[in-house]
């Protein structure tokens, strides 16, 4: 089955770097994937890895390393609005053939002032 | 990106009943989900629907229990049957387009209280 791990909650102060590891054990892998969700809010896309690598989106970053069954999301500049709830999930084929979205158990980011 | 609608946002029902959720996509998607989250917690997906076929669902989720329909290609709705405490939770609607696995959409979701 498919399992993946990330920490429960991370805290940092406005300007910092922050990094949130993912490790993940799969039967087939298709791509690690991030989404953020503020409280009350809708998960929204942030980026996706399919292979090895860093992918640079802004203040943010994703980083994939298939060998090690691991990934990570990199925080910029942290903004107070960056407190939010973030998700990795990877790609599995579902019963019926489609390909489904496996969520992590998220991180809860508090950004301080 | 696809523009997501659900209704209602939020619904407090009593033990014993159902309530159907309706997800309305501003254009023209293959793939549908349908996912459960309870506040602070992750997401799991009940089911894949799929417009012109049969819902695919997850283990631990039962049409019985979760009827879907996918009229077309815009509009979905989820019922959730005799309703318990248990059921309780905020439930999303979601999009891709096939070949498109970068991304998925998803709806403000619905808040659902039963007591």
């Amino acid at each position: 089955g498919q399992s993946l791990e990330q920490p429960s909650e991370v805290t940092a102060v406005e300007g910092a770097i922050v990094q949130i590891n993912c490790t993940y054990q799969t039967s087939g892998f298709y791509g690690l994937s991030w989404y953020q969700q503020h409280d009350g809010g809708a998960p929204t896309f942030l980026s996706y890895n399919a292979l090895d690598g860093l992918e640079e989106t802004g203040r943010f970053s994703s980083f994939l390393s298939r060998s090690d069954s691991y990934g990570y999301l990199l925080l910029q500049e942290l903004q107070m609005k960056d407190s939010a709830s973030y998700f990795c999930a990877v790609r599995d084929l579902t019963t019926g053939g489609y390909n489904k979205l496996i969520f992590g158990a998220g991180t809860r980011l508090a950004v301080h002032p | 990106s696809a523009v997501i609608s659900q209704k209602p946002s939020r619904d407090i029902c009593q033990r014993g009943t159902s309530l159907t959720i309706q997800c309305q996509v501003d254009s023209q998607v293959t793939m549908m989900f349908w996912y459960r989250q309870q506040p602070g917690q992750s997401l799991t997906l009940i089911a894949t629907a799929n417009q012109g076929s049969e819902a695919t669902y997850e283990s631990g989720f039962v049409i019985d229990k979760f009827p879907i329909s996918r009229p077309n290609l815009t509009f979905s709705t989820l019922t959730v049957s005799n309703l318990s405490p248990e059921d309780s939770s905020i439930y999303l609607c979601s999009v891709e387009d096939v070949g498109i696995w970068d991304e998925q959409y998803f709806g403000p979701g619905t808040r659902l209280t039963v007591t």
